[in-house]
């Protein structure tokens, strides 16, 4: 089965860091593209960094460049994001995705449950 | 980066047809996504590249695009189609945006 996992979210203090990880299975990671999308409490869905399969480009939204690090282990088929200087807007649902083959960029065709971040003091 | 703006909410009968716009200057030249999202759940791709269906999606699903704005169709919707749905699509520097969501609300 085709799974993607989420772990490492919790409560930080403002200004302080995280490590969220996301656990890949059923199919071959270093293949594909892999993104973080987070959702904040009652709103929408809000793209925060894409990574290609050999590392070679990642990308961030505006708000995360200089703050966060997008990276990933395909040997242990694992995503990574590092997560510093954090704010109470980042208070979150953070989500990994996979970016299917032949979908055009962007198209996220498997999702993980998501794993919180609550920001706050 | 830029926006892509979707209506709210939108509210349908059993049965009937519900459009949801999606508009932004890129989507003349990037291909549009479609996720659904019910509550406490992950969002599921619904349509890619602008108008195809993923395999298991139902038919009643169908995207469409012209110029800047590009539409969701959901034919003879049932209730459990209610749910949040978001456009996403990409600009030239990598990026990718989404939508802020429309609510359909089956009535």
């Amino acid at each position: 089965e085709v799974q993607l996992v989420e772990s490492g979210g919790g409560l930080v203090k403002p200004g302080g860091s995280l490590r969220l990880s996301c656990a890949a299975s059923g199919f071959t990671l270093k293949n594909y593209s892999m993104n973080w999308i987070r959702q904040a409490p009652g709103k929408g869905l809000e793209w925060v960094s894409s990574m290609s399969p050999t590392t070679d480009y990642t990308y961030y939204a505006d708000s995360m460049k200089g703050r966060f690090i997008i990276s990933r282990d395909n040997a242990k088929k694992a995503l990574y994001l590092q997560m510093s200087s954090l704010r109470a807007e980042d208070t979150a649902v953070y989500f990994c995705a996979r970016e299917g083959l032949g979908l055009g960029s962007g198209g996220l065709d498997v999702w993980g449950q998501g794993t919180m971040v609550t920001v706050s003091s | 980066s830029y926006e892509l703006t979707q209506p709210p909410s939108v509210s349908v009968s059993p049965g009937q047809t519900a459009r949801i716009t999606c508009s932004g200057d890129a989507l003349a030249n990037q291909y549009t996504f479609w996720y659904q999202q019910k509550p406490g759940q992950a969002p599921v791709l619904m349509i890619y590249k602008d108008r195809e269906r993923p395999s298991g999606i139902p038919e009643r699903f169908s995207g469409s695009s012209s110029g800047t704005t590009v539409t969701l169709t959901i034919s003879g919707v049932q209730a459990e189609d209610e749910a949040d749905y978001y456009c996403q699509s990409a600009d030239t520097s990598g990026t990718y945006v989404f939508g802020a969501g429309t609510k359909v609300t089956v009535v």
